[in-house]
């Protein structure tokens, strides 16, 4: 089965620059994506990896690691409003292309 | 484009009783999700379809039953309910391809006492 970790919970100031790390275990591996969620509210798409390297969307960049089974999402010059959690989700084809597992999920609080 | 809706938003529910959560998509989307989100946890995936007339289990469907007669409409009927199904439901959508984006629902938070 699938399985991904990443921390609970992250503090970083306002303006600062987080980096929130998630590794995972899988066969067949197909690509790795990024939700936000605000409290109460509804996942969000942030970005996706299928290859080695950096994505960047605007504030946001997501890198990949395929043979260290690794990814990162960078947040640069936080905002209040980027507090909120952060899932990692994996495709996997072994359990079926339409399947996704997603991570437990990182709680970022941006403080002043 | 309205998006992905979801009705009800809350829902009480007693113990054995039934009832389908609705979820309607207007982007003409072949691939619908539904999920179930626990306090604290990660997305879990319960159904899914890849279009209408077809649908599979995902990863938690005991309880759990679907339909995809339409390309618009994918409910999502819980038989019997019970406690542990106590959650809230998210209905997702997503284009046809490689496309990875998945357009999610405001939810439905279900209590079942």
């Amino acid at each position: 089965g699938q399985s991904l970790e990443q921390p609970s919970e992250v503090t970083a100031v306002e303006g600062a620059i987080v980096q929130i790390n998630c590794t995972y275990q899988t066969s067949g591996f197909y690509g790795l994506s990024w939700y936000q969620q605000h409290d109460g509210g509804a996942p969000t798409f942030l970005s996706y990896n299928a290859l080695d390297g950096l994505e960047e969307t605007g504030r946001f960049s997501s890198f990949l690691s395929r043979s260290d089974s690794y990814g990162y999402l960078l947040l640069q010059e936080l905002q209040m409003k980027d507090s909120a959690s952060y899932f990692c989700a994996v495709r996997d084809l072994s359990g079926g292309y339409q399947k996704v597992t997603f991570g437990i999920g990182t709680k970022l609080q941006v403080i002043p | 484009n309205a998006g992905v809706t979801q009705t009800p938003k809350f829902r009480i529910l007693k113990i054995g009783q039934s009832m389908t959560l609705q979820c309607t998509q207007d982007m003409n989307h072949n691939y619908m999700y539904w999920y179930r989100q626990d306090p604290g946890m990660g997305l879990k995936l319960i159904y899914y379809s890849v279009g209408a007339g077809i649908t599979d289990k995902g990863e938690v469907p005991n309880g759990y039953n679907v339909s995809r007669s339409t390309t618009e409409d994918f409910p999502l009927r819980l038989e019997l309910a019970a406690p542990s199904q106590t959650s809230v439901y998210f209905c997702a959508s997503r284009g046809g391809g490689f496309g990875e984006t998945q357009y999610f629902g405001p939810g439905t938070r279900l209590l079942v006492l």
